[in-house]
This record gives structure tokens, C-alpha cells and sequence, in this order.
């Protein structure tokens, strides 16, 4: 099983709304991602986990908080969000290490109005 | 420092015939290299991988992919495309150096296959 969920899949919020987005994995995988991806862009690394610790962030805005509550889960925690927050935002897994690849979940997509 | 470089940002090629997506790379030590396809509004999906050995990888789709040291590149192809490979296609790399988790990844080359 090399499968990655995230819910929900579309997500519109106001900019004084808070939400979360989920996301799960069940391939026993150490290292966990937030991407954030704009059309036909490449993802952009928001945050990572390993071993459920928080080991790269990457200089972004506070108003995206970043959970991982067990070794299968990552929530993403939003508050305040701009309209430019708009975006497809993936999670993906992997084994960790430079040799394996990252899994991906199908995203959600987040309209801030 | 790890980069990688999709040259093309548009592909466009007639179903039937060989497909080709470049991709060069820059690493400080050996290569790590990842193919992988967006179909829209979907995530990323693995496509294939170079680790060491072989240079032809072979990988999910009927996707191969050709190493090439001396011109550090990783060129993805297809011997006869489908109309269903239309996608954004992003080259990954990282080097046996890097302690990290995190990928580089291309620009991403837009494949069109026209019937």
C-alpha cells in the first residue's frame, strides 16, 4: 500500500476562518511533508517531520502551524489566511534518507476569499 | 548545492511517437534521481528513480529513463506516447552527500499528446 490521504480534498475559507487539513499514512514511513503548490509550478517545501519532530521549516508565515500528533498523521493548522494562500497544498511520506522517494497524497484544494 | 534544470516547459508530441523530457542536474556528490507525473488537480506521483548501476531505468508506464554522467542529465522516455501521458512531468534530485529530507525539484516540462 503506497497510498497517502488528505482530506478534505477542496477547502474555501474566509480569511478570519480556522481550519485544519489532514493527512495519514499507513506505510510505516518516518518522514512526513506540507507542500504548497501553485498551477503548474513546482511544490513548494513548507514543512517536514522526522520521527515526528519538526526538522525543517521553511520560513513560513505563522498563520500555517503544522502538527504531527503520531507517526501516521500531520495536520496542517490554518488561521488568518491571505487570498495568495490559495493553493493546492500536498502532503507526501517517504522512508527518509536521500535514496527513497516521497509518496504523495491528491491535495487539497484551499480558495481563501 | 543540489539543482536541477527542466529546459522545456512545454512538450508537445503526436501519439505514437517517442517522447522525450529533459532534465539536467548539479550535485556536489553521486546523484539521486526522481521522476515523477502531476495529472491535473491530483498530487505527484513516482515514476522511476536512479540510485546506482544500471544507466536505463526503467519505471511505472512504460517510463524510462537514460543517466548520463558526463552530460548530467536524466532525460525521461517513452517509446510511443499516449494521448493519456499529457501531464506535468517534475525531475527530483539529491546527492549521496545530503543528509536531509528534503527533494529539489525542476521547473516542470507540460506534456501535450496530440491524437
Amino acid at each position: 500500500d503506497t497510498e497517502v490521504t488528505q482530506t478534505p480534498k477542496h477547502l474555501v475559507m474566509g480569511m478570519t476562518n480556522k481550519k485544519s487539513l489532514k493527512c495519514e499514512q499507513h506505510m510505516g514511513h518516518r518522514a512526513m511533508y506540507w507542500y504548497k503548490q501553485k498551477a503548474k509550478k513546482p511544490p513548494e517545501l513548507m514543512f517536514v517531520y522526522s520521527y515526528e519532530k519538526l526538522s525543517i521549516n521553511e520560513s513560513v508565515p505563522s498563520r500555517f502551524s503544522p502538527e504531527c500528533p503520531n507517526s501516521s498523521l500531520l495536520n496542517l493548522h490554518l488561521h488568518a489566511l491571505q487570498p495568495e494562500d490559495s493553493a493546492l497544498y500536498l502532503c507526501a511520506s517517504s522512508q527518509g534518507g536521500a535514496r527513497n522517494e516521497q509518496y504523495f497524497g491528491p491535495g487539497t484544494r484551499l480558495t481563501v476569499t | 548545492a543540489q539543482s536541477v534544470a527542466q529546459p522545456e516547459d512545454q512538450v508537445n508530441v503526436a501519439e505514437g511517437n517517442p517522447l522525450t523530457v529533459k532534465c539536467t542536474y548539479s550535485v556536489s556528490g553521486n546523484p539521486y534521481l526522481f521522476w515523477y507525473v502531476q495529472y491535473p488537480n491530483r498530487g505527484l506521483q513516482f515514476l522511476l528513480k536512479y540510485i546506482t548501476g544500471d544507466n536505463l531505468v526503467k519505471g511505472s508506464y512504460g517510463f524510462e529513463a537514460e543517466f548520463n554522467k558526463s552530460q548530467t542529465s536524466f532525460h525521461l522516455k517513452k517509446p510511443s506516447a499516449l494521448v493519456s501521458d499529457s501531464a506535468l512531468y517534475f525531475c527530483a534530485v539529491r546527492d549521496d552527500q545530503y543528509t536531509g529530507n528534503q527533494f529539489y525539484f525542476g521547473t516542470g516540462t507540460s506534456l501535450t499528446v496530440i491524437p
